[in-house]
């Protein structure tokens, strides 16, 4: 399997740019999330899809800020517009629902750095 | 609410030298528990899960973690560490019995350095 993909990798931009993330996540995963990481806060969630539904937005830091996942294996975060304070590595990551109710582990991909100038 | 604390953002052992890095959770009830490792440039990886049953996991790159209900701890120990361990390792906890599905909270991270 190819494990979770994310594009681009490197992402630089001038501020007030819109930016588009792109993720797609292990074939047969049914949850998607959505983290950012930063020196000053470590890593937070963001948001996070079961079943191609959001679940948890709560993590969204402004309405700046939006995802989407239109199917299963596909799913976007788009920061527009974009400001110098959105720099980070976003990270996308994959798993599986249990019929529990809880997760198998996650699965990440190897991340967006974000430059926001 | 289910939090992670991470004992110590830096960590620093010689080649060879036991590695203990220490995470205690705060949950309502005993959670499933995760480390992930990192490493430059790149996205996190599984080290080890404890989800039910014996205490003692054991993961990848001889890692291992022992959950203790009683002192609310899921610490990491390698007992020889190798150049190759430096990196950045993050403890996780969920919540096992959530209907709706919960995410990982993360701790802040322990960043090990691997001295010659």
């Amino acid at each position: 399997d190819a494990g979770v993909i994310q594009s681009p990798r490197h992402e630089v931009t001038e501020m007030g740019q819109e930016v588009t993330l792109r993720c797609k996540p292990i074939s047969g995963h049914n949850s998607l999330f959505w983290y950012r990481q930063t020196m000053m806060r470590g890593l937070e969630l963001l948001i996070y899809f079961n079943n191609n539904v959001p679940i948890d937005d709560s993590g969204m830091p402004e309405d700046r800020f939006s995802a989407k996942m239109p199917n299963a294996s596909f799913s976007t975060l788009k920061i527009q517009p974009s400001e110098p304070r959105d720099s980070a590595v976003y990270f996308c990551a994959s798993s599986s629902l249990r019929t529990t109710g809880t997760f198998y582990e996650q699965y990440f991909g190897p991340g967006t750095r974000l430059t926001v100038t | 609410a289910q939090s992670v604390t991470q004992l110590g953002s830096h960590v620093s052992v010689s080649e060879g030298a036991l590695v203990l890095l220490r995470c205690n959770y705060s949950s309502s009830v005993p959670p499933y528990l995760f480390w992930y490792v990192q490493y430059p440039n790149q996205g996190l990886q599984l080290l080890l899960k404890y989800t039910t049953g014996a205490t003692l996991v054991k993961g990848i790159n001889g890692f291992e973690a022992e959950f203790k209900k009683s002192e609310t701890s899921f610490h990491l120990t390698k007992p020889s560490a190798h150049m190759s361990d430096a990196a950045e390792y993050f403890c996780a906890v969920s919540h096992p019995a959530n209907q709706a599905g919960t995410a990982l909270i993360f701790g802040k991270g322990t960043t090990l350095s691997v001295s010659s």
